[in-house]
């Protein structure tokens, strides 16, 4: 079974433009979860989806926003880059986050850096 | 208050034997998930293993088990047998409920020969 997927791998953008990450999950799974990244401030919560919608959301400007799609694909958007923005972007596909023992699998990552 | 603390930053480990990475926690919910990572220097970050809250038992899963002590609120990574590529970042993580997923700060874990 394939396992989550992430493009691009690696991006390089500059200040005050915007990104686009994407993220397939294993076949099957219905939820999607986006982390940042950082050095300084570890692994933080952007989002989850679940069908479509979303669950959670962390404390994140607006800048950052999310999408999933009807075939549990997601996106996320990062608009008006800043430094500060430069991270590895970490997607983790789940089947159902109602499940107590439901598991995140992770994908690779998309590392951004912003310049 | 962290929800998640691991207080190890760096560990050093012997290749063949066993290491311990500790991870507390803090949660009044009575149903939660305690999972563990392990983030190698390419990034992604691979699942090792899930303890619940109302497992009787402590989780194995080959050479990682899981020392659950639920009235101490901790739940150790124990790792048998090290080996030269188990050298990596360590995340211990919990969800109370069906809520997100909180990440400890990490440890990370080096084998030498």
């Amino acid at each position: 079974k394939a396992g989550v997927t992430q493009t691009p791998r690696y991006l390089i953008k500059t200040r005050g433009q915007q990104v686009t990450l994407s993220c397939s999950p294993i076949s099957g799974h219905r939820s999607v979860s986006w982390y940042q990244q950082t050095p300084g401030q570890g692994l933080q919560f952007l989002f989850e989806y679940f069908s479509e919608t979303q669950r959670n959301k962390g404390n994140f400007p607006g800048r950052f926003s999310g999408r999933q799609f009807s075939n549990s694909r997601s996106e996320m958007n990062v608009s008006t880059l800043e430094l500060g923005d430069s991270a590895l972007y970490l997607c983790a596909s789940s089947f159902d986050p109602g499940l107590r023992t439901d598991t995140q699998y992770f994908g690779p990552g998309t590392r951004l850096t912003v310049l | 208050a962290q929800k998640i603390t691991q207080t190890q930053p760096g560990m050093f480990v012997q290749e063949k034997e066993a290491v311990t990475l500790d991870c507390t926690y803090d949660t009044s919910d009575p149903s939660y998930g305690l999972f563990w990572y392990k983030q190698p220097s390419s990034g992604e970050m691979i699942f090792l293993i899930y303890q619940g809250s109302y497992d009787q038992q402590n989780a194995t899963e080959g050479r990682y088990s899981l020392n659950f002590q639920k009235a101490r609120k901790s739940a150790n990574l124990v790792i048998s047998a090290s080996q030269l590529g188990d050298s990596a970042m360590y995340f211990c993580a919990m969800r109370e409920g069906n809520d997100k997923l909180i990440f400890g700060t990490g440890t990370r874990l080096q084998v030498f020969p």
